[in-house]
Order: C-alpha cells, then sequence, then structure tokens
C-alpha cells in the first residue's frame, strides 16, 4: 500500500526567501505524485504533478518538484515564497491503476514579513 | 470550462440523522471521488465512482455510501451520523480512463458538515 510522509508539520519562511518542502513516499513500483495546495477554508488546488519522464517538474505559481527514485521523495521548491503562498501543502501518491490518492499530513506554511 | 461544486457548503446535522452531499463534476470528467478531511485523521479517500460504478473503496464503515448518475454527478450519503463524522468532504472529479488509469484530480470547495 502507499503512504506518505511529510516531515514539516509547520514550516516559517520570510518573504523573498526560497523554500523547499519534503515529501517521501513508500510505494512498490513508480507512483504517481502530486503536490496540492490548500488555502484556509478552500479546496486543494493541483500544484503539480509527476507520472513519468523529466524528473524535474514545473508548476503553478512558479513551483518545481524533483522526483528522486533512490530517495523515494519529492519535495516541493520555490526559489522567492510570496506572502500569498501562506497555505497548507499536501504531497500525494497514487498507483498507476486504482483512482485514489493517499495524502501526506500536509506541512502548513507560514511567511513573515 | 467550470470546476467542481459542491452542495451544499455547510451543513449542521445532529447524531443520529443522515446527510446527502452532491457533487458536479467538471464537464466530461467521468471519475468522481471522495474524500473526508478532519484535522486528527487529514485528508482519507472514501470511494470513487465511474459509470455509475464504485471502482475503489477507502476503508470507512457502511454508513458511508455513495452513488453516480449517468450525468456523473455524485452524492454521497451517510446514515446514523456520529460526532467524529464532522468534517470537510471533498469532492474530486478526473478523467480517469476505463481501465482506471490515474486521472488527475480537480477538487471542489468541500462541504463543511458538522454534527451536534
Amino acid at each position: 500500500a502507499q503512504s506518505v510522509t511529510q516531515p514539516d508539520i509547520h514550516i516559517t519562511v520570510s518573504e523573498g526567501a526560497s523554500l523547499e518542502l519534503r515529501c517521501n513516499y513508500s510505494y512498490g513500483a513508480t507512483p504517481y505524485l502530486f503536490w496540492y495546495v490548500q488555502s484556509p477554508g478552500q479546496g486543494l488546488q493541483l500544484l503539480l504533478k509527476y507520472f513519468s519522464g523529466d524528473t524535474l517538474v514545473q508548476g503553478i505559481k512558479g513551483f518545481e518538484a524533483e522526483f528522486k527514485r533512490s530517495q523515494s521523495s519529492f519535495n516541493l521548491r520555490k526559489p522567492s515564497v510570496h506572502w500569498s503562498d501562506a497555505a497548507e501543502y499536501f504531497c500525494a501518491v497514487g498507483a498507476r491503476y486504482g483512482n485514489k490518492l493517499v495524502f501526506g499530513a500536509g506541512t502548513i506554511l507560514r511567511v513573515k514579513s | 470550462k467550470a470546476g467542481v461544486t459542491q452542495t451544499p457548503r455547510y451543513l449542521i446535522k445532529t447524531r443520529g440523522q443522515q446527510v446527502t452531499l452532491s457533487c458536479s463534476p467538471i464537464s466530461g470528467h467521468r471519475s468522481v471521488s471522495w474524500y473526508q478531511q478532519t484535522p486528527g485523521q487529514g485528508l482519507q479517500f472514501l470511494f470513487e465512482y465511474f459509470s455509475e460504478t464504485q471502482r475503489n473503496k477507502g476503508n470507512f464503515p457502511g454508513r458511508f455510501s455513495g452513488r453516480q448518475f449517468s450525468n456523473s454527478r455524485s452524492e454521497m450519503n451517510v446514515s446514523t451520523l456520529e460526532l467524529g463524522d464532522s468534517a470537510l468532504y471533498l469532492c474530486a472529479s478526473s478523467l480517469a480512463e476505463a481501465g482506471g488509469l490515474f486521472g488527475t484530480q480537480y477538487f471542489g470547495p468541500g462541504t463543511r458538515l458538522t454534527v451536534l
């Protein structure tokens, strides 16, 4: 069965600083990997996804993530954080067959000015 | 293209009652999945429907059920509500194919259910 670990519950970053959110997964085959963002009172918005191919994936809002098979990781990065990026971020894994997402516990990002 | 819509957005019920939540997927999407989000358990998969058939199911009791209509709209029902059912219920739709290949899921804003 798939599982996802997001080691950091909270992260605080200064506006303009770089950001990296960690995600580790457990799955027997090549997973489908996703990052979602959830703002207060909102549903989930897809930031980016990895299915196959180039291991560096570009997403919306200036985010990118890198799939590292050897480390079972899919970390999310942004070179310069904006105050509007404050939200909760979820990493998720899906199996190739079986339309079900398994989510990590989430990382709450705070941005200080 | 309109996104995923969920109704109602907020709901207050008492223990023992039942509730029905509705989800309208993005036009053309045939797969609808439901998730429960709580502070303690996080986001958990409930079930997925494709072409009016339940294709995947999570680890929830039989009090949680769903269905999908021919227009892909889906409803989720919870019977005999318990306090622990208070949660944000999220619906997601995708273009998942008939073979079950994974499709990117697009989420609605959710229905906030409070059980008193």
